[in-house]
């Protein structure tokens, strides 16, 4: 069965600065989607950002990138310049090419320290 | 609606109660999708529909749990003789396109049950 593992509850960052946020998977497939969610205090989760396994080149959205490492199963979010608005929990999540479902670790509260 | 909305936010019920869950997707959005996330804790996926295909009800944790869809529209998960342990936040979320084809989903706000 595939698994999500972020191995860090809880995660702080002064102002501006950059952040890594660790997420390791699990998986026997070779054609699949990762993907970085972002839940607000609000509740409402939203994506940040997503990887296609196929493609080796590291997804990027503004100042979030993603690392990357297929033979190791690693996928981790880097945040550059970090603002306040980015604390929230962070969670990886996995999705095969055929199966529907998305796969959620449980996640990263991140805390932005001014 | 602009976005997935759910109802109640909020709902408190006495053990062993029934209650229902209702979710109203983005329009157009062909997938539906429940999960379940207790307090700390990540998101715990229940059932999945998609267009008219058969929903995958693999998640659902016992036989107390069901989920509707009325063909591309509205949904309700229906939690039988609610426990203790069935208190959590439970989203919805809509995608225009199969997970898998890399359709990003949608999240409503969530409904809050509290079973006393």
């Amino acid at each position: 069965a595939q698994t999500v593992t972020q191995s860090q509850p809880e995660m702080s960052v002064q102002e501006a600065e950059t952040v890594t946020l660790s997420c390791t998977y699990d998986t026997s497939e070779s054609d699949y989607y990762l993907f970085w969610y972002k839940q607000p205090p609000s509740r409402q989760m939203i994506l940040v950002i997503r990887q296609e396994a196929y493609k080796q080149q590291n997804a990027t959205e503004n100042r979030f990138s993603v690392n990357f490492q297929k033979a190791a199963k690693s996928f981790s979010l880097k945040i550059s310049d970090s603002q306040l608005g980015d604390a929230a929990m962070y969670f990886c999540a996995y999705s095969l090419n055929r199966d529907d479902k998305i796969i959620f670790g449980k996640g990263t509260r991140l805390h932005i320290l001014p | 609606g602009a976005g997935v909305s759910q109802s109640p936010s909020n709902k408190v019920t006495e053990k062993g109660k029934d209650v229902e869950l209702r979710c109203d997707p983005i329009s157009g959005h062909t997938a539906l999708y429940w999960y379940r996330q207790r307090l700390g804790q990540g998101l715990e996926f229940l059932i999945y529909f998609q267009g008219n295909s058969a929903p995958d009800k693999s998640g659902l944790p016992s036989d107390r749990f069901s989920a509707e869809r009325t063909g591309e529209s509205v949904s309700t998960l229906t939690i039988q003789r609610t426990q203790q342990e069935d208190s959590a936040v439970y989203l919805c979320a809509s995608s225009l396109a199969a997970s898998g084809a890399g359709g990003e989903l949608f999240f409503g706000e969530g409904s809050r049950l509290t079973v006393l």
